[in-house]
């Protein structure tokens, strides 16, 4: 049981180049989210996905889009990268059946644009 | 949009030192109030998970406590070690079904533990 897992861990672009980074769960989670981390700023909600097909905004989803084509996958993509997008991305997931609304995190990706 | 705080910032304390930190968020808007841990370079894990007033959780050397008429929880580690350094997040999670799991979290507090 893998639990959240995300790909790359680490990845170095340059300004204007596009990325895709792939978030995979296997708890049949409905719910799932991706996050940036940034210092002092906790960690602010990009988009999210409440099942198969659906996305929504979160708080900061300029220069970011997503993709939910399957139920354990949560894509992220980067259409023309920005140094402003150096961060650390977190992909979690949630079931929509918990009432605590506790949510599992995947290691994180760190990106730096230069 | 919630407003969630955590203070202080960041605490250097000894080896066997207890400490805490605080969590504020607004009174009014309350679901459940949300304990994680997230040691560098590795996921943020679930600590504790509270939704009513009063609530006390304990992990080990680690509580917390809960205060939803006032706005705040505690997080309290007895006789910290080095690997409890680490930023703690508190996050709160809005009204169930209707808020899609969503949580607003804190800024987080850095915790060092020095030998």
């Amino acid at each position: 049981n893998a639990g959240v897992t995300q790909t790359p861990k680490f990845r170095v672009l340059k300004t204007g180049q596009s990325m895709t980074l792939l978030c995979a769960q296997d708890m049949n989670h409905e719910y799932m989210y991706w996050y940036r981390q940034d210092p002092g700023m906790g960690l602010r909600l990009i988009h999210y996905s409440v099942g198969e097909g659906t996305t929504a905004k979160g708080e900061v989803p300029d220069g970011y889009n997503v993709s939910r084509l399957k139920k354990q996958n949560f894509l992220l993509g980067l259409e023309s990268a920005a140094p402003s997008q150096t961060s650390v991305y977190f992909c979690a997931s949630s079931s929509r059946l918990a009432r605590t609304d506790t949510q599992y995190f995947g290691p994180g990706t760190r990106l730096t644009v230069l | 949009i919630l407003n969630v705080e955590q203070s202080p910032q960041s605490l250097h304390v000894q080896e066997g030192d207890s400490t805490n930190f605080t969590c504020s968020f607004p009174s009014s808007n309350f679901y459940a109030l949300h304990w994680y841990r997230w040691e560098t370079a590795k996921s943020p894990e679930a600590l504790f998970v509270m939704t009513l007033n009063g609530d006390e959780k304990k992990k080990g050397r680690i509580s917390a406590t809960l205060n939803t008429k006032e706005g705040y929880s505690y997080l309290y580690i007895k006789g910290s070690q080095p690997e409890d350094s680490a930023t703690y997040l508190c996050a709160l999670s809005g009204a169930g079904g209707t808020s899609y799991g969503k949580l607003t979290f804190g800024q987080g507090t850095i915790l060092t533990v020095h030998p």
